[in-house]
C-alpha cells in the first residue's frame, strides 16, 4: 500500500521568511495529495491540495508543486506570520482500498517574531 | 463548503464501558466516511472506512469487534469503542466525503475520548 514520508519533524523559522515542508510517497499510481494544517485539539483544514496532472498550485502565500517522477510533493508558505504556527500534515490518495488518503507524519512549523 | 459534525466533543468513561461518538455530515449526502485514530503529537490514523449500507473495512491491526461502526445512512456514522481501556484514550476524527475517489474528504471536529 501507499507509504507517505514527511520531513521535517519540526521547523522553526523567523516571521516573513519562508518555510519548505517535503514529502515522499511510493504509490506511483497515487493521483491526489492534499496538505492540511491542524491547531491544537482542532480538526485538519485543508490549505491546498494538488492532482497528479499539475506540476504546481499557488494560493497566495502557499504554493505545492508536484514531482511526478521522483515521487514527491512539497510545501512552501512564504512570507511567515505567527499564525501560520502550527503542525502541517502531507496526504496522498492512492489507488487502491477505497481510495483512502494515507497521511504524514506531521511537521511542527513554529514561527519566531 | 461541506459541513461534518461530530458528537460528542469530549467524553470521559470508565475503562470496560462503551461509548459512541456520531459523525454527521450536515448539508451534503456522505457515501463515503471515514474514522481516524490520532494519539497526542502524532499523525492521523486512518482506522477503517464505511460506505453506506454495508459493513466498514477496517484497516490491519484495528480489532473490528472492538470498534463498531455503522453507516445507517448517507448523513450518519457511528463509532462505538466497546470496553474501552485506558489505551484506547485518543482523539477520534471522521470524515466525509460524497465521492471518495475523487472529491475531498471533510473533516469532523473530533471526539477526545479519555477512559478512567
Amino acid at each position: 500500500g501507499e507509504n507517505v514520508e514527511q520531513h521535517p519533524s519540526t521547523l522553526s523559522v523567523q516571521e516573513g521568511d519562508s518555510a519548505v515542508i517535503k514529502c515522499t510517497y511510493s504509490d506511483s499510481a497515487s493521483n491526489y495529495f492534499p496538505w492540511y494544517k491542524q491547531e491544537l485539539g482542532k480538526r485538519p483544514q485543508l490549505i491546498i491540495d494538488i492532482r497528479s496532472n499539475v506540476g504546481e498550485k499557488k494560493d497566495q502565500r502557499i504554493a505545492v508543486t508536484l514531482n511526478k517522477t521522483a515521487k514527491h510533493f512539497s510545501l512552501h508558505i512564504t512570507e511567515t506570520q505567527p499564525e501560520d504556527s502550527a503542525v502541517y500534515f502531507c496526504a496522498a490518495r492512492g489507488t487502491q482500498g477505497a481510495q483512502k488518503l494515507v497521511f504524514g507524519q506531521g511537521t511542527r512549523l513554529t514561527i519566531n517574531p | 463548503g461541506a459541513v461534518v459534525s461530530q458528537h460528542p466533543s469530549w467524553v470521559i468513561c470508565k475503562s470496560g464501558t462503551s461509548v459512541k461518538i456520531e459523525c454527521r455530515s450536515l448539508d451534503f449526502q456522505a457515501t463515503t466516511m471515514f474514522w481516524y485514530r490520532q494519539f497526542p503529537k502524532q499523525s492521523l490514523m486512518l482506522m477503517a472506512t464505511s460506505n453506506e449500507g454495508s459493513k466498514a473495512t477496517y484497516e490491519q491491526g484495528v480489532e473490528k469487534d472492538k470498534f463498531l461502526i455503522n453507516h445507517a445512512s448517507l448523513t450518519l456514522s457511528t463509532l462505538t469503542v466497546t470496553s474501552a481501556h485506558p489505551e484506547d484514550s485518543s482523539f477520534y476524527i471522521c470524515s466525509a466525503s460524497w465521492l471518495a475517489g475523487v472529491g475531498e474528504q471533510y473533516f469532523g471536529p473530533g471526539t477526545r475520548l479519555t477512559v478512567t
